[in-house]
């Protein structure tokens, strides 16, 4: 089965660090774009980083030099480390694949999500 | 950064009625590059077009998405009672995305 599954997330206090976890299963993360997208609570959704299928990676400007991207291939895991945790870091945690398909691209897999709280 | 602008912020429908959702990029967008989500409460993100006008796998022909360059439209023919959702427009460019601050669709 195709799925993601996202974990790691919880209550932390501002300047903290977290490291959030998204377990694939069903298709190589090495060959897909894998990103992080969040949604703080009650707001929109907002890109976070990618990690391409060789290797480079972006960031949000809001999380950049803060958050680091990447992956275990062995273990088919996509990470983000998050240091310097903020307030407004606090959303749900979405890992989604980014893929190329009928001349065209899309985010067409998501996980459930992982909330995290910054707050002291 | 391409900034989408969805209009309006909340649509208040009966079921039946007709719902026509904007998304507007501060510049233009690669019709490749546009597309259009479902959000219910508690619930990942959905993909319901790509390529600005193409229906992802299982969504139902009520749905059906148009425009070009700077101005799209997702259009719900009759509201069902599982349509009552938010909706996101989202666009990649410079290896940067970005989503719109979503349309909400509520029952009237």
């Amino acid at each position: 089965e195709v799925q993601l599954v996202e974990s790691g997330g919880g209550l932390i206090q501002p300047g903290g660090s977290l490291r959030l976890s998204c377990a694939v299963s069903g298709f190589t993360i090495s060959s897909n774009y894998m990103n992080w997208v969040r949604q703080a609570p009650g707001k929109g959704l907002e890109w976070v980083s990618v990690i391409y299928s060789g290797g480079d990676t972006y960031y949000a400007d809001s999380v950049k030099g803060r958050f680091t991207i990447s992956r275990d291939i062995s273990k088919n895991t996509l990470y983000l480390q998050m240091n310097s945790l903020r307030a407004e870091d606090t959303a749900v945690y979405y890992c989604a694949r980014y893929v190329w398909g009928s001349r065209n691209w899309y985010f067409d897999l998501w996980g459930r999500g992982t909330l995290v709280t910054v707050s002291s | 950064e391409i900034v989408l602008t969805q209009s309006p912020g909340t649509l208040s429908l009966s079921p039946g009625e007709r719902a026509t959702l904007s998304c507007r990029a501060s510049q233009s967008v690669s019709s490749s590059y546009l597309a259009w989500y479902q959000q219910k409460p508690g619930q990942a993100p959905r993909l319901l077009i790509y390529g600005a006008s193409s229906r992802a796998t299982g969504i139902s022909d009520r749905f059906s998405g148009s425009g070009s360059g700077t101005d799209f439209t997702l259009t719900i023919s009759r509201l069902e009672p599982e349509d009552f959702a938010v909706y996101y427009c989202q666009q990649y460019g410079y290896s940067r995305w970005t989503f719109g601050q979503g349309t909400k669709v509520e029952i009237k």
